[in-house]
């Protein structure tokens, strides 16, 4: 069956760099989460999607921005990284109040 | 923005002790309450999904109980063990839309 697809996998990036990160949900999907957990710390809640919409913000950083395309997939937008934003970015798809499927992650590490 | 909350943030638990811990919901408009376990580094892992009052749920040595009308659930790990260490996040769905809030987790750590 399919999953949630993340890309890149693994993304390695220097300070005050931009990356982007992709999800790519369950198809019919039509909500999408993201997720960073810091090495070591809670997974925090960053912001979610649904049918193209921002419908619920968390700790996302104002240089964080992140929007969902008309094919439902997601992207995380990140601008002037810091070393703390090094962590492993997860997102998850639902198609309602059921179970959340979580895709693999991304691991960003700033230097 | 519902409020989801989930205490304590976190907890050390003995090896072999049982431990429970909460998530708080609004009552109103409830469609499911979710439970996932979340070890670090990996991706989460639903463990339970619960829909009506009174609902219990059980997977091995963890469980879970509903109160949709005082909008609370508890998660239970019996004879606690160094492989449960983990952040175990509840998520609210409720029925005028098809969302899920998340609490913040709580974390828990088994000592040996």
């Amino acid at each position: 069956a399919a999953g949630v697809i993340q890309s890149p996998r693994h993304l390695i990036k220097e300070k005050r760099e931009t990356a982007t990160l992709k999800c790519y949900p369950i198809p019919r999907h039509d909500t999408v989460y993201w997720y960073q957990q810091g090495p070591g710390q809670d997974p925090q809640f960053l912001i979610s999607f649904y049918e193209k919409m921002q419908s619920d913000k968390g700790s996302i950083p104002d240089r964080f921005s992140a929007q969902q395309f008309s094919d439902y997939h997601s992207e995380l937008n990140m601008s002037s990284l810091e070393l703390g934003d090094s962590a492993l970015y997860f997102c998850a798809s639902s198609s309602g109040p059921r179970t959340l499927h979580f895709g693999n992650g991304t691991r960003l590490t700033v230097t | 923005i519902l409020n989801v909350e989930q205490s304590p943030q976190s907890l050390h638990v003995q090896e072999g002790d049982s431990t429970n811990f909460t998530c708080s919901f609004p009552s109103s408009n409830f469609y499911a309450l979710h439970w996932y376990r979340w070890e670090t580094a990996k991706s989460p892992e639903a463990l339970f999904v619960m829909t009506l009052n009174g609902d219990e749920k059980k997977k091995g040595r963890i469980s879970a109980t509903l109160n949709t009308k005082e909008g609370y659930s508890y998660l239970y790990i019996k004879g606690s063990q160094p492989e449960d260490s983990a952040t175990y996040l509840c998520a609210f769905g409720w029925s005028n839309d098809y969302k899920l809030s998340f609490g913040a987790g709580t974390t828990v750590t088994v000592r040996a």
